[in-house]
């Protein structure tokens, strides 16, 4: 079936540094995939979306970057900051509803 | 506020009660979804509704467990006779259809004493 999985659990930057947050997939039919940034205590937010006719996506401070040949996703934020601290999680699904991973915690050290 | 709103935000209850949840999705939203997230893992899909038609339910959702949206607008969880394995937060999204981001709410806190 199909799985959705991050390669690391754990992710400490410097403040200012960027981040880069790797997601695994392995149905290759998955299509559209979307990134979340959850708070602690709060629902995941929705960050950036793509799709699967698209190898990178930008939005303010981060860039989605898909490889289908091996099967892979990642969520890139410039210059991170403080705030974006939290658990990200990368989530696939057009037709199906979102298929979820455990997510990494990013810390950001000051 | 114009986002997806869950209520209550936290539940206490007793084993063998049942509880009720309320989500009210975005506005003009047809597709409507319930998760469930345990400490440290992503959320697990429960059920969604495209309007008022329940179209997928997951393993996961035992008979104890029924979702509704009468209206196609705000949609109901109930938890029957609740045991301590169903404390977990309950989360709801909602999305304009297929191939659209789905929105969460800040989610309802459920614990069973």
């Amino acid at each position: 079936g199909e799985s959705v999985g991050l390669h690391l659990p754990t992710l400490s930057v410097q403040e200012g540094d960027n981040s880069i947050i790797n997601c695994a997939y392995s149905n290759s039919a998955s299509d559209y995939f979307i990134w979340y940034k959850q708070e602690s205590g709060k629902g995941p937010q929705f960050i950036i979306d793509i799709r699967s006719n698209m190898d990178k996506r930008q939005g303010q401070r981060v860039t989605v970057l898909l490889n289908k040949t091996v099967k892979h996703l990642s969520l890139q934020i410039a210059a991170t900051q403080p705030g974006d601290s939290a658990v990200y999680f990368c989530a696939e699904g057009l037709n199906t509803p979102l298929v979820f991973g455990k997510g990494t915690r990013l810390s950001v050290i000051a | 506020d114009t986002g997806v709103s869950q209520d209550p935000r936290h539940k206490i209850t007793k084993r063998g009660q049942n509880v009720t949840f309320r989500c009210d999705p975005i506005s003009e939203h047809n597709r409507l979804y319930w998760y469930r997230q345990t400490l440290g893992q992503g959320p697990e899909f429960l059920t969604y509704f495209q309007n008022e038609a329940q179209l997928e339910k997951s393993r996961l959702l035992s008979d104890r467990f029924s979702a509704e949206r009468p209206k196609g607008s705000f949609s109901t969880l109930e938890i029957q006779r609740t045991e301590q394995g169903d404390s977990a937060m309950y989360l709801c999204a909602s999305s304009l259809g297929v191939g659209t981001g789905a929105f969460f709410g800040q989610g309802t806190r459920l614990t069973v004493v």
